[in-house]
């Protein structure tokens, strides 16, 4: 099946240390994203690529740190510099230049501790 | 940057009964896309709009580009207990550069259907 995943699905961590987010997908597509969500809020966009070897920072992307070295994988490291990056973490692809449509993982839940 | 307003923030409705959100901007957006998001899932995609005036159905669910292309409205008819979620409205970033297509999202729409 086509898709996007994300893992862990729920993740812990202790106040100070990295967490790397993974995200991969399937769909060939060209364009990745990284959205933040908080309780009751919108999404925000925190990193995006729109090929390999190419990122973009976002809104937010203080303490957030990406990498792009395969076009299925587009890793997120949230850094201990982020001062809360207690969120829920959405990632997303774009199959294209022609198309706005972008679609969603799973997500992942970080509760730092 | 643009923002997308949309409304109402929460709905609290019976089950069988018809809601109706919507989504305003500032500006004019070329396309209008409308997502919901389950607890603690990513949001899927329900609609997508292109074309000011363009009314499109998927199931219960119609949404409509506004034809001033600075709104759209989503309609869900005979409400049921899995409509329950967060729906969102979104559309592109006129900001974003070449084909990088950021999204912008509105704040979402809380829907609950009481049995």
């Amino acid at each position: 099946d086509g898709g996007i995943t994300q893992s862990p699905k729920y993740l812990f961590r202790k106040e100070g240390q990295n967490v790397t987010l993974s995200c991969e997908q399937n769909l060939n597509h060209d364009a990745m994203y990284w959205y933040r969500q908080d309780p009751g809020q919108g999404l925000r966009l925190i990193y995006y690529s729109q090929i390999v070897n190419d990122f973009q920072k976002g809104d937010i992307a203080e303490g957030y740190s990406v990498s792009r070295e395969k076009k299925e994988s587009f890793p997120l490291t949230v850094t201990s510099a982020q001062k809360n990056p207690t969120a829920f973490y959405l990632c997303a692809s774009r199959s294209g230049p022609s198309y706005n449509e972008q679609f969603f993982g799973p997500g992942t839940r970080l509760t730092v501790l | 940057g643009q923002q997308l307003n949309q409304s109402p923030q929460s709905m609290f409705i019976q089950e069988g009964e018809d809601v109706s959100m919507n989504c305003t901007s500032s500006s004019i957006f070329n396309t209008w896309l409308w997502y919901k998001q389950d607890p603690g899932e990513g949001p899927v995609l329900l609609i997508a709009l292109y074309k000011a005036g363009e009314l499109t159905s998927n199931g219960r669910l119609t949404a409509q580009f506004g034809i001033t292309r600075k709104d759209s409205f989503l309609n869900i008819s005979a409400s049921i207990p899995s409509d329950v979620g967060i729906y969102f409205c979104a559309g592109p970033n006129k900001i974003s550069s070449g084909s990088a297509r950021q999204l912008t999202f509105g704040s979402g729409t809380q829907l609950t259907v009481l049995p």
